[in-house]
């Protein structure tokens, strides 16, 4: 079964400041993708940004960008110019395969708090 | 484009009681996902519905189930409520899966 872990349950960072989040992951498959979400407080779950894993290019939508380094098991997520909305639990998850037949896997979240 | 819509938005039931949630997909969105998000415990995978039928199933006991409708909306019943059940329920769809999910904004269900 696949696990994905956060070992940062809390982070904070200034605003304007660029801030890294960890997310690691287990999984035997070669073909998958990984996803970051972000609820604030509003608890709406928000997709942040995605990597497919047959892609060496690192994903980056405006102020998000991922590592992606696929012989680590890694996935991490970097916030540049930290706005006080970026504020929020953000999640790491997987999903296994090209058809995308499992479910998504979440981690345990990161809290990011974004200080003026 | 309406988003994924989830009801009621909060919900109070006695333990032993028995609890339904609705979602209804973003039109055109076939398949539809419910996790609980319980304190500490990040998203844990309850149920997948895609065209009717249940895809797949989470590590939870059977008096958590569901269904989904023709029309391709869904509601998960918890039967016989604990403790523990309380938490918040997400629901969430997607049209090709790799994609991601589109979340709602959740059922907070808090169990006396």
């Amino acid at each position: 079964a696949q696990t994905v872990t956060q070992s940062q349950p809390e982070m904070s960072v200034q605003e304007a400041e660029t801030v890294t989040l960890s997310c690691t992951y287990d999984t035997s498959e070669s073909n998958y993708y990984l996803f970051w979400y972000k609820q604030p407080p509003s608890r709406q779950m928000i997709l942040v940004i995605r990597q497919e894993a047959y892609k060496q290019q690192n994903a980056t939508e405006n102020r998000f960008s991922v590592n992606f380094q696929k012989a680590a098991k890694s996935f991490s997520l970097k916030i540049s110019d930290s706005q006080l909305g970026d504020t929020a639990m953000y999640f790491c998850a997987f999903m296994a395969g090209i058809s995308g037949n499992t479910p998504l896997v979440f981690g345990k979240g990161t809290r990011l708090s974004v200080i003026a | 484009e309406a988003g994924v819509t989830q009801s009621p938005t909060h919900l109070i039931k006695t333990r032993g009681q028995q609890a339904t949630l609705r979602c209804s997909p973003i039109s055109g969105h076939t398949s539809v996902y419910w996790y609980q998000q319980a304190l500490g415990l990040g998203l844990q995978f309850l149920l997948w519905y895609d065209e009717g039928e249940e895809r797949n199933r989470g590590n939870f006991p059977p008096r958590f189930s569901g269904r989904q409708f023709p029309n391709y909306s869904s509601e998960l019943n918890v039967n016989a409520l604990e403790l523990e059940d309380s938490a918040l329920y997400l629901c969430a769809s997607s049209e090709a899966t790799f994609e991601g999910y589109t979340f709602g904004s959740g059922t907070r269900l808090t169990v006396v």
